[in-house]
């Protein structure tokens, strides 16, 4: 079936550190593949996304690849601030069956 | 403002008291969903709908329903709510096609039954 892997959390790293939250992904054909980030208190919101094979999706300073031969799409971020803590998901969509598969999320959060 | 509104924001009810919860959007996108967010699960997906009077199952159905009467609502109905349905719901719209398919969520709804 389809399913979202992604990295563990909590993570905690210091401002200007360098960011990358692993995301693995089961599923057949091409899926549209998207980053969502959760700041506290409020709904999910889109950070980036990608529709197929080598596209590179990328908003806010951070970036994520699709990478259909090792089905991967980690999140990259060169410099994190206190201002990227939040809660990080890894989703999929699959035009057949029409459903969204989301990873169990991860936690970050950036200290001064 | 395109948006997605979910009410109420917070609710404790008690085991077996029906409720609604209700969910609408301004963006005229016909796929809607509902999905509940737990602690080490993340989001499951409960309902979904492509358009108006047809619903689907996502993952974790059980004890909940939907119906889609208009295309901007999407309520979610917990006839008999038990504790093992405490959680945080998120009701989420998208257009569908090629190059859509990006979720709208709303602020998320915070259920607690005692």
């Amino acid at each position: 079936g389809n399913s979202v892997t992604q990295m563990e959390g909590p993570v905690t790293l210091s401002e200007e550190a360098f960011l990358t939250i692993n995301c693995t992904y089961t599923a057949t054909g091409y899926p549209s593949l998207f980053w969502y980030v959760q700041y506290p208190g409020e709904g999910l919101q889109l950070l980036l996304k990608a529709t197929k094979a080598d596209d590179k999706g990328s908003n806010k300073g951070f970036e994520a690849t699709y990478r259909k031969e090792t089905t991967s799409f980690h999140l990259e971020k060169g410099s994190v601030q206190v201002s990227d803590s939040a809660v990080y998901f890894c989703a999929l969509f699959k035009n057949t069956g029409n459903q969204f598969y989301f990873g169990t999320g991860t936690s970050l959060t950036v200290i001064p | 403002e395109a948006q997605v509104t979910q009410n109420p924001r917070y609710l404790i009810t008690v085991t077996g008291k029906k409720l609604t919860v209700t969910c609408s959007q301004n963006m005229n996108h016909e796929y809607m969903s509902w999905y509940r967010q737990d602690p080490g699960l993340g989001l499951r997906q409960i309902y979904y709908s492509m358009n108006v009077e047809v619903t689907d199952k996502g993952d974790v159905p059980e004890g909940y329903k939907v119906s889609r009467k208009e295309k901007r609502n999407f309520p979610l109905i917990l006839e008999s709510p038990s504790p093992n349905q405490t959680s945080l719901y998120f009701c989420a719209s998208s257009s569908i096609g090629p190059g859509a398919n990006v979720l709208t969520f709303g602020a998320g709804s915070r259920l607690t039954v005692l």
